[in-house]
């Protein structure tokens, strides 16, 4: 168990609907970060926020958007939803950079867009 | 932009015999850090091995060790004793050495089964 909590699991919706994806870091990680996995496009980054700011972004649409919270939890949230954003959500933390402590993944969220 | 190139969508190998997974990258950076990540069916991302570029010496972690070629910007896995438990994908990532924003770019991986 990496300690990053994920919720829900799975989420099974339908398109043009609006969903948000929630994640609790590890206790003491500062930094989250988004990614997305599907099929196609393999592992993306989407976005990194550090101690409630963001910090970095990837290739994350305008649909999607996302904060971190004072309690350091963090939420994606994904609207007008299409069936190619049918994917893995993968939040991970860190303690702070990468370059000294490794990123710790939670089990991720399962999307489908039906 | 970096990029990551896993070449071999998957492989095979037999239980406690040694297999290599081939990952080469593009950067025109100096400095950077190169890792391997497992994915096994539980879905979790576990870090297994993590490399410094500025290092010429091949980091090792019990049965895992990479072979890095920096001027040939390549970085291969080695599996030593193949084990069931290996069985996972298995991605390369590449992360640029500069504090604060620090973005992964990954692979698009390797399927490893090692069969009994």
């Amino acid at each position: 168990d990496s300690g990053v909590t994920q919720t829900p699991k799975h989420l099974i919706t339908a398109t043009g609907q609006r969903v948000t994806l929630r994640c609790s870091p590890r206790s003491g990680d500062l930094s989250v970060y988004w990614y997305q996995q599907s099929l196609d496009q393999g592992l993306q980054f989407l976005i990194q926020y550090y101690n409630g700011e963001e910090r970095a972004k990837g290739n994350i649409l305008e649909r999607f958007s996302a904060q971190q919270f004072p309690d350091l939890h963090s939420e994606l949230n994904l609207s007008s939803l299409e069936l190619g954003d049918s994917a893995l959500y993968f939040c991970a933390s860190s303690v702070g950079t990468l370059l000294d402590s490794p990123l710790h993944f939670g089990n991720g969220t399962r999307l489908t867009v039906t | 932009a970096q990029t990551v190139t896993q070449s071999q969508p998957e492989m095979s190998v037999q239980e406690a015999e040694t297999v290599t997974l081939s990952c080469t990258y593009d950067t025109s950076e100096s400095n950077y850090y190169l890792f391997w990540y497992k994915q096994p069916p539980s879905r979790q991302m576990i870090l297994v091995i993590r490399q410094e570029a500025y290092k010429q010496q091949n980091a090792t972690e019990n049965r895992f060790s990479v072979n890095f070629q920096k001027a040939a910007k390549s970085f291969s896995l080695k599996i030593s004793d193949s084990q069931l438990g290996d069985t996972a994908m298995y991605f390369c990532a590449f992360m640029k050495a500069q504090g604060g924003s620090e973005k992964l770019v990954f692979g698009k991986g390797t399927k490893l089964t090692v069969n009994p």
